[in-house]
């Protein structure tokens, strides 16, 4: 049983689409965080949520604690978004992670 | 960018042989954890700690201790290692509010076991 499930798994894109990963998680939890991880490369967080929306350039997060569901958004993407995305939940002290969505962007 | 290295970054060693590796941060935080990233499971948690000489243990913490004895260093051992603990070994740390306590990770820690 995974506490935090991850769709779609993989996603191909084209330059310049809107792109959604979404999120949902079965624990209460009192943060989620979205993480980025490029091929070979370390884990960056994106975002922190614990409730409601945020947004840093081309990337918005949005949270409803009610459904247990967390979205994140991508506009206009681009081939340097080429990425795993990763969305942790905050349990009491630990994380649980889902599997990541591997989004590739066609020029 | 947050304080947080892991070394080595790369190790080949040996079944059988003991393997530590070190976790070291600058930013004072609580919280620090080690996860290993394997294909098709993610990143799961070995270890975590909550304080200096206060860990527990994680989901997959067989055949691994870790040892806090200052805030700043978090250090993984491996008594005697297996080729199934080949993987990429991701420290993070975490600050002590849950409402505003950023995550960061360390470069990754690539380890090797034949």
């Amino acid at each position: 049983k995974n506490e935090v499930e991850q769709s779609p798994q993989n996603l191909t894109a084209q330059e310049g689409e809107f792109i959604t990963i979404n999120c949902s998680y079965s624990v209460g939890i009192s943060a989620l965080h979205w993480l980025q991880q490029h091929p070979g490369g370390g884990i960056v967080s994106l975002f922190m949520l614990s409730s409601g929306k945020k947004k840093h350039g081309r990337l918005i997060a949005t949270i409803n604690i009610q459904e247990k569901h967390s979205s994140l958004h991508i506009t206009a993407s681009h081939p340097r978004d080429s990425a795993v995305y990763i969305c942790a939940a905050l349990t009491g002290n630990q994380f649980y992670f889902g599997t990541g969505t591997s989004l590739t962007v066609i020029p | 960018d947050a304080g947080i290295t892991q070394s080595p970054r790369h190790k080949v060693t040996e079944t059988g042989t003991p393997v530590t590796l070190r976790c070291h941060q600058t930013e004072n935080h609580r919280y620090m954890y080690w996860y290993r990233q394997d294909p098709g499971h993610g990143l799961r948690l070995i270890h975590y700690s909550y304080g200096v000489k206060d860990t527990d243990k994680g989901e997959v913490s067989d055949g691994y201790s870790v040892s806090r004895s200052k805030t700043e260093d978090f250090l993984l051992t491996l008594e005697s290692a297996t080729s199934s603990q080949t993987s990429v070994y991701f420290c993070a740390i975490r600050g002590g509010s849950t409402l505003t306590g950023e995550l960061f990770f360390g470069e990754g820690s690539r380890l090797t076991v034949l």
